[in-house]
């Protein structure tokens, strides 16, 4: 596709349960990225693949969360045990070269 | 540590007038400089980008000026418009591979 899909649009999630997230990337894109943009607008990089490879996982609370990329199948991030601060928007983002296309992201509620 | 500092923080223009957004870096090994446009409820969107070889990028109505020395760039609008009322990030990354840095937003509030 033209632009990089994330599903759901909205998750709410009680404090302890787990999160999934979804990212199809733009087709063709080597890179992809997540971010977590908290509410103050600042935005967290998380991790990036090359391929179905982890690229920089520098970003990642590594206890709870984690991510994949397999190929023929959308890109996930998943996070265990969620904990009220995880609520934030989290983006995905693509691209082949500099520029990185984003995803309309998944707003995450944690409660 | 914020890699990317901005300001200001939001800021208030007559349609019509120039809207000027600053940042600073420190990491010298940034090569890659986007601004992006968000609008509420929406993804970070790519307005225009520059790389440290060139002082100065126009797009139309935007245009980036870069400081390599100073370690600065700023956004400037020309002709501001009411659409344009957004929040802006700029960011920076050291190659196109690698993750963006952003800076902190700016809240840019057009009036008619």
């Amino acid at each position: 596709g033209e632009e990089v899909a994330q599903t759901p649009k909205h998750l709410v999630r009680g404090e302890g349960q787990k999160a999934k997230l979804y990212c199809a990337p733009i087709k063709g894109h080597s890179y992809v990225f997540w971010y977590q943009q908290v509410l103050k607008n600042e935005f967290k990089f998380l991790i990036s693949f090359q391929n179905e490879n982890v690229f920089d996982e520098t970003g990642m609370p590594k206890e709870r969360f984690s991510a994949k990329c397999l190929p023929n199948s959308p890109c996930s991030l998943e996070i265990q045990a969620t904990k009220l601060e995880d609520s934030a928007v989290y983006f995905c983002a693509s691209s082949q070269g500099d520029t990185q296309y984003f995803g309309p992201g998944t707003r995450l509620t944690v409660l | 540590q914020q890699q990317v500092k901005q300001s200001p923080q939001s800021l208030i223009v007559q349609k019509g007038g120039i809207s000027i957004i600053n940042c600073a870096y420190e990491n010298t090994a940034f090569d890659y400089f986007p601004w992006y446009q968000q609008f509420p409820g929406k993804g970070p969107a790519l307005l225009i980008a520059i790389r440290p070889d060139v002082s100065e990028k126009k797009e139309g109505r935007f245009t980036i000026s870069f400081n390599k020395s100073a370690k600065q760039f700023s956004l400037h609008i020309m002709d501001s418009q009411p659409g344009d009322s957004a929040t802006y990030f700029c960011a920076a990354s050291k190659n196109g591979a690698n993750n963006l840095f952003f800076g902190t937003g700016t809240r840019l509030t057009v009036i008619p």
